[in-house]
């Protein structure tokens, strides 16, 4: 069965890159079915979607941080990695990876039409400190 | 704020049925599936409902979906301790192009 686990570290300095990196076992991420996503949730906060990533390197981002997003894949690894530039206080939160199944087109082009999240990594605490 | 909405906190005493709402628009919870998070205390969130109301393998049928215009539900029957969790709504939103969750429902099992 597929498992997704999030490695890097646990600090980074204010107005810094944070780089995360996703483990994929179980699983080919070249699979047309799914795409592959970042998600996070500030302490004692709710989860918010990031981006996902397609196998063709298709990027979805969240409006709201996609001027400081990259999401890349390495398929020779199969990981895939998060990027988040300029962070500040705000970007503390645990980060989780996760498949994003149930695909479907917008405009005409593959997108992560859904909510389906399905397995996540445990999730990593990233702390923003000044 | 979030772009789905949930009651902050419901309760019940076990056995009970509880019933946890998710409201949203035709954007999102009117045009799109709705899935379900279950999040225990330390852990990753874990699907509960996916596509309004089908129950991935292992999820036990006391858990139940379901989908109505521009609100979901998610109901639990014969409520247990173990029950007691974070539960979250997610839908596609076609205006933002990307997934939006509710802010989560605190279920305490008395």
């Amino acid at each position: 069965q597929v498992q997704v686990q999030e490695s890097g570290p646990g600090l980074v300095k204010s107005s810094e890159t944070l780089s995360l990196t996703c483990t994929v076992s179980g699983d080919s991420m070249n699979s047309r079915i799914y795409f592959w996503a970042w998600l996070r949730q500030p302490p004692g906060k709710g989860l918010e979607w990031i981006g996902s990533i397609y196998y063709t390197g298709s990027t979805f981002y969240n409006p709201s941080l996609k001027s400081r997003v990259t999401i890349s894949t390495d398929m020779s690894k199969n990981q895939f990695s998060l990027s988040l530039t300029s962070v500040t206080a705000a970007d503390t939160a645990v980060y989780h990876c996760a498949r994003h199944s149930d695909s479907g087109y917008c405009n005409g082009s593959r997108c992560p039409r859904s909510g389906w999240f399905d397995p996540w990594g445990q999730g990593t605490l990233v702390t923003v400190s000044s | 704020q979030s772009v789905l909405t949930q009651s902050p906190s419901v309760s019940g005493t076990p056995g009970q049925r509880v019933t946890i709402s998710c409201s949203g628009s035709s954007s999102n919870v009117g045009d799109n599936y709705v899935y379900w998070y279950q999040q225990l205390p330390g852990t990753a969130p874990k699907l509960l409902i996916y596509r309004n109301y089908q129950r991935p393998s292992g999820v036990p049928d006391r858990f139940s979906g379901s989908k109505s215009g521009i609100s979901a539900s998610l109901a639990i029957s014969g409520l247990r301790s173990e029950d007691e969790a974070e539960y979250y709504c997610v839908a596609w939103d076609d205006n933002l192009s990307g997934p939006v969750f509710g802010g989560g429902t605190k279920l305490t099992v008395l």
